[in-house]
């Protein structure tokens, strides 16, 4: 079955920039979406078709997607942007959607 | 404002079925597909397939395939996944999602509902 990778842990310190990657070969033909997910709570919706930004999503996150791999760029990371992180995209045959499988991003 | 709230808790025998209700509300019902997702203890996301509440028409990844049924009630504008068979590895919090922006992904949440499956 199709896998999305993800790192299971990235840190930065508060201010810097974080990055957050997803690999998986329907990539260059699929778009990758990205959810935040805080501990006990629902995911939310961060990035969607590569790049986009939903409305109320910060300024500082932004995403990107080159050949095999797609990235969620947190800029300038705050305490409160620490969360599970997972990419979601859809396998080669376009009919069925996988998570990759997160990413805990440490800000501190 | 879109929301969405899932019905309870639940204790479930292995063997036994579960069914956990989404009731929605703030849009209309019928014009966004509904989405799936379970997620175990500690672990990560895994979507369970999707609903179009305007056909009834429906998709399940392999994994669950056999298992697991979505139905909908646009009287009542309420989604319902039934899973089956259930064995210890399917207690998980499952949480029901609208579509976001007619684009076919998971876009407004439930609060998410608690399956545990033990003897």
């Amino acid at each position: 079955s199709y896998e999305l990778t993800q790192p299971p842990s990235v840190s930065v310190s508060p201010g810097q920039t974080a990055r957050i990657t997803c690999s998986g070969d329907a990539l260059p033909k699929k778009y990758a979406y990205w959810y935040q997910q805080k501990s006990g709570q629902a995911p939310v919706l961060v990035i969607y078709e590569d790049s986009k930004r939903p409305s109320g999503i910060p300024e500082r996150f932004s995403g990107s997607s080159s050949g095999t791999m797609a990235t969620l760029t947190v800029s300038g990371a705050q305490v409160e942007d620490e969360a599970d992180y997972y990419c979601y995209s859809k396998d080669n045959s376009g009919n069925f959607w996988v998570f990759g499988g997160g990413t805990k991003l440490t800000v501190l | 404002q879109v929301q969405l709230v899932q019905s309870g808790a639940e204790v479930k025998k292995p063997g036994a079925s579960v069914k956990v209700s989404c009731k929605t509300s703030g849009y209309i019902f019928s014009d966004y597909y509904i989405h799936w997702v379970r997620q175990a203890p500690g672990q990560g996301l895994e979507w369970m397939g999707w609903i179009n509440p305007n056909r009834g028409d429906v998709n399940y990844p392999q994994k669950f395939q056999g298992r697991v049924t979505m139905i909908s009630d646009t009287s009542i504008s309420t989604a319902y996944m039934e899973l089956s068979r259930l064995k210890s590895d399917d207690t998980a919090v499952y949480f029901c999602a609208r579509e976001f922006m007619s684009i076919g992904i998971p876009g407004y949440w439930g609060q998410g509902s608690l399956v545990t499956v033990s003897s």
